[in-house]
């Protein structure tokens, strides 16, 4: 079945670490994006890419990177700059920019600074 | 003046009632439009999307109402496996960010 992956469900990062949350797709999307989400909070853009070698920064890029190698796959990077990681996290991938059908999201990533 | 605006709730409703909310949009370019559920601690998943002639799934039903920009969610019979938040969303065209997503309204159906 077609779907987008997000890996590892729960990570725990000490201060002053890099992580890298892992994101797949096989629905062979040209656009991926990635989310955080605060508890009780809405949805905020970090990064999003609509083909492979462009990505653009969104909202809240401050202290995060990506890259766009292959179209299945966009990692995201929270590096020692982020100074408030702890979050969920999810990406996304849509056909159409979601303007027909939508985004499908992964299972998110749970990051806990420790 | 916010892009969505959503009661953030949350809506306690008994079980097998009929509730509804809406949301508004600030953007008189949005072009389509949709409800996401989000269960606690678990990802956004589209529930539908809402056409202007107004829609309906099951005990679902969607309606658009362009000319005071909103769109609303109404569920009959409620069960309690609809507790969940429910996040309104929609698409501008223009920029290349795609979709814009409400806070969402949390919902509470009580036994």
């Amino acid at each position: 079945d077609g779907g987008i992956t997000q890996s590892p469900k729960y990570l725990f990062r000490k201060e002053g670490q890099n992580v890298t949350l892992s994101c797949e797709q096989n629905l062979n999307h040209d656009a991926m994006y990635w989310y955080r989400q605060d508890p009780g909070q809405g949805l905020r853009l970090i990064y999003y890419s609509q083909i492979v070698n462009d990505f653009q920064k969104g909202d809240i890029a401050e202290g995060y990177s990506v890259s766009r190698e292959k179209k299945e796959s966009f990692p995201l990077t929270v590096t020692s700059a982020q100074k408030n990681p702890t979050a969920f996290y999810l990406c996304a991938s849509s056909i159409d920019l979601g303007r027909n059908y939508g985004y499908t999201f992964g299972s998110g990533t749970r990051l806990t600074v420790v | 003046r916010k892009e969505v605006e959503q009661d953030p709730g949350p809506f306690n409703v008994p079980e097998g009632a009929t509730v509804a909310f809406n949301c508004t949009y600030s953007n008189s370019a949005s072009q389509s439009f949709f409800w996401y559920r989000q269960d606690c601690r678990k990802e956004p998943k589209l529930l539908m999307s809402v056409y202007s002639s107004g829609n309906e799934d099951g005990r679902f039903t969607a309606q658009l109402n362009r000319a005071s920009q909103y769109i609303s969610l109404l569920i009959r019979d409620s069960k309690l496996s609809d507790s969940a938040t429910y996040l309104c969303v929609f698409y501008s065209g223009g920029g290349a960010d795609g979709l814009t997503f409400g806070k969402g309204t949390h919902l509470i159906i009580q036994p």
